[in-house]
């Protein structure tokens, strides 16, 4: 059965402040979604990585693949009240995540203004 | 490009009771999806389509779930004798052979 554990499960920061959320799995996947989610609504993709090692950066955040594609992480830059919310990583055996996802258990992230 | 649209957004029903959603995938996109989600939870992989052929169920689909996609298009999730249990937001997905997986926003259904 493969896994995704997110740390931490909860994380309260001040606007402006930096952040990392971590998704570790003892299992190999070809490509890694990250998602956020709103209260009431369904995950929106933010990115996808496939190449160990991969980086890439959304305006603020930046996500990074393990080079043994077995983990990643989010790094927020300078945080907003808008980053708030539920982030998701979801694993995949095909490149494009268009097979069956895995998902973490999440990290739900507050920004205090 | 309108999205994935789900209906309906919120479902409250009796125990024992059938209910059945419906989920219309993003224009010419071939692969559909449903997650289970439930409080405090990321979305857990039931089932997923590619055209109107079945191609994975998820042990936990149980025999009193059954997803259909007819014509290749939209996608009903019926649930035959509701459980408490089965309180959750089911989410629908869609995309193509060369595209990631966007959701919709879901049906919440509560067992009462």
């Amino acid at each position: 059965t493969q896994l995704l554990e997110q740390s931490p499960q909860f994380l309260s920061i001040q606007e402006g402040e930096n952040l990392t959320v971590y998704c570790n799995s003892s299992s190999v996947f070809s490509s890694l979604q990250w998602y956020r989610q709103e209260p009431g609504e369904g995950p929106v993709l933010l990115v996808t990585v496939v190449t160990g090692g991969e980086v890439k950066k959304l305006k603020r955040l930046t996500f990074q693949f393990g080079d043994a594609r077995k983990d990643s992480s989010l790094h927020i830059t300078a945080a907003q009240p808008g980053d708030t919310g539920l982030y998701l990583c979801a694993g995949a055996t095909a490149n494009f995540g268009n097979e069956k996802l895995t998902f973490g258990t999440g990290t739900r992230l507050t920004i205090i203004p | 490009d309108t999205g994935v649209s789900q209906n309906p957004r919120h479902k409250i029903t009796k125990r024992g009771q059938n209910v059945t959603f419906r989920c219309d995938p993003i224009s010419e996109h071939n692969r559909l999806y449903w997650y289970r989600q439930t409080l405090g939870q990321g979305p857990e992989f039931l089932t997923y389509f590619q055209n109107e052929a079945q191609l994975e169920k998820s042990r936990l689909l149980s025999d009193r779930f059954s997803a259909e996609r007819p014509k290749g298009s939209f996608s009903t999730l019926e649930i035959q004798r509701t459980e408490q249990g089965d309180s959750a937001m089911y989410l629908c997905a869609s995309s193509d052979d060369r595209q990631p997986q966007h959701f919709g926003d879901g049906t919440r259904l509560s067992i009462l």
